[in-house]
């Protein structure tokens, strides 16, 4: 079946560094695929999308490169603020299908 | 995009009682999703509801459990019966998103049974 995996956390990081957050995926088919991120106390926001290969999913500085040959989607920020801080979900939906979600890496950006 | 309306956010239980959890959509919607988060541990599915019929629920997961009910297409309502330890978890309810694609959550529901 579909599985996503995320690198395992938590990423701590400076504030302005650059953030990588890994995600590999399995598929039958030709999935879309998805970010969230879950800022403390509150649930899960879309934070970017891409539907097909090699398109680039972008928001609030983050990006992320549907890479079907590497089976990736990649989250990069170039400057990560404090208020970046959150758990970061990347998850997968083939057609209609419910989504099949990672195990989430949690992000602290220090001052 | 929906806007759900979550509650309680937080609860603390006895072992052995039930607590029910609200979703509030502020638009009408044919599913609701019920997902439990365990702590470090991805999003699991509980069940699908759909108004006006049972809810469909994922292998591990039974109705006398985790009744749900959806009495019309902007609520429904999961319940987390006879409690243990084990239960404690992030519930969250979803819908799908209207047209941009991907889901919207509610936010969560933080459940500890001592």
């Amino acid at each position: 079946g579909d599985s996503v995996t995320q690198m395992e956390g938590p990423v701590t990081l400076s504030e302005e560094a650059c953030l990588t957050i890994n995600c590999t995926y399995t598929a039958t088919g030709y999935p879309s695929l998805f970010w969230y991120v879950q800022y403390p106390g509150e649930g899960l926001q879309l934070l970017l999308k891409a539907t097909k290969a090699d398109d680039k999913g972008s928001n609030k500085g983050f990006e992320a490169t549907y890479r079907k040959e590497t089976t990736s989607f990649h989250l990069e920020k170039g400057s990560v603020q404090v208020s970046d801080s959150a758990v970061y979900f990347c998850a997968l939906s083939e057609g209609s299908y419910i989504p099949t979600f990672g195990r989430g890496t949690s992000l602290i950006v220090h001052p | 995009s929906a806007v759900i309306s979550q509650k309680p956010s937080r609860d603390i239980c006895q072992r052995g009682t039930s607590l029910t959890i609200q979703c509030q959509v502020d638009s009408q919607v044919t599913m609701m999703f019920w997902y439990r988060q365990q702590p470090g541990q991805s999003l699991t599915l509980i069940a699908t509801a759909n108004q006006g019929s049972e809810a469909t629920y994922e292998s591990g997961f039974v109705i006398d459990k985790f009744p749900i009910s959806r009495p019309n297409l902007t609520f429904s309502t999961l319940t987390v019966s006879n409690m243990s330890p084990e239960d404690s978890s992030i519930y969250l309810c979803s819908v799908e998103g209207q047209g941009a694609g991907g889901y919207t959550f509610g936010s969560g529901t933080r459940l500890t049974v001592v």
